[in-house]
């Protein structure tokens, strides 16, 4: 078991430019999930796979954002036209059954 | 939808002090509860989960949960708290079978040498 983890750990972009994310869940979870946590609150839900099949998604996902997991391995999170309220720590977790394992995250800064 | 409301946001103690922390749930299924905890620069760990069973539930380093049903709630308890007991605590609630779970704002907990 060597982890959830993601790439990059920190990012600072400039608003209105994409950004990228990458988890790589523990090998044999087939569940992924992607949250973000702002100061002071605890993890919001964004989405989650089973497999590649992306199951749900929250109201807080607008268009910009978009979620693959091709293979049913990696995910990526991307982030379209940046705002400044994007800035958060997007956090990857991944399970088997109900207990979802997270990654150390990754910060963005949008300035 | 669930929700999750922890009572307290900041918690300060000094060593040895006895530790409780509240978190109550809004859903009225059967449901997953979980505590985890941030250790100041490393990721969310989970400390223990309650999915069914024994209502009393233990885990790691001394902390322990107990799930009252007729309270919606799931609070974390340990008899004699340490100084690297500091950390942020957040309690968590989901669906079995389903994929979002549901946190709290979270505790934090500041312990005094």
């Amino acid at each position: 078991d060597t982890g959830v983890s993601q790439d990059p750990r920190h990012k600072i972009t400039k608003r209105g430019q994409n950004v990228t994310f990458r988890c790589d869940p523990i090998s044999e979870h087939n569940r992924l999930y992607w949250y973000r946590q702002t100061l002071g609150q605890g993890p919001e839900f964004l989405t989650y796979f089973q497999n590649e099949a992306q199951l749900e998604k929250s109201r807080l996902l607008s268009d910009r954002f978009s979620a693959e997991r091709p293979k049913g391995s990696f995910s990526t999170l991307e982030i379209q036209r940046t705002e400044q309220g994007d800035s958060a720590m997007y956090l990857c977790a991944s399970s088997l059954q109900g207990d979802p394992k997270f990654g150390p995250g990754t910060r963005l800064t949008v300035t | 939808a669930q929700s999750v409301s922890q009572h307290n946001h900041h918690v300060i103690l000094s060593e040895a002090a006895s530790l409780e922390l509240g978190c109550n749930y809004s859903y009225g299924g059967t449901v997953n509860l979980f505590w985890y905890v941030q250790y100041p620069g490393q990721h969310l760990q989970l400390l223990l989960k309650y999915f069914s069973g024994d209502p009393l539930v233990k885990g790691i380093k001394g902390f322990e949960a107990e799930f009252i049903k007729s309270k919606f709630s799931f609070n974390l308890r340990k008899p004699s708290v340490q100084w690297s007991d500091t950390a942020e605590y957040f309690c968590a609630v989901n669906l079995p079978n389903a994929g979002k779970s549901t946190f709290g704002d979270g505790t934090t907990l500041t312990v005094k040498p």
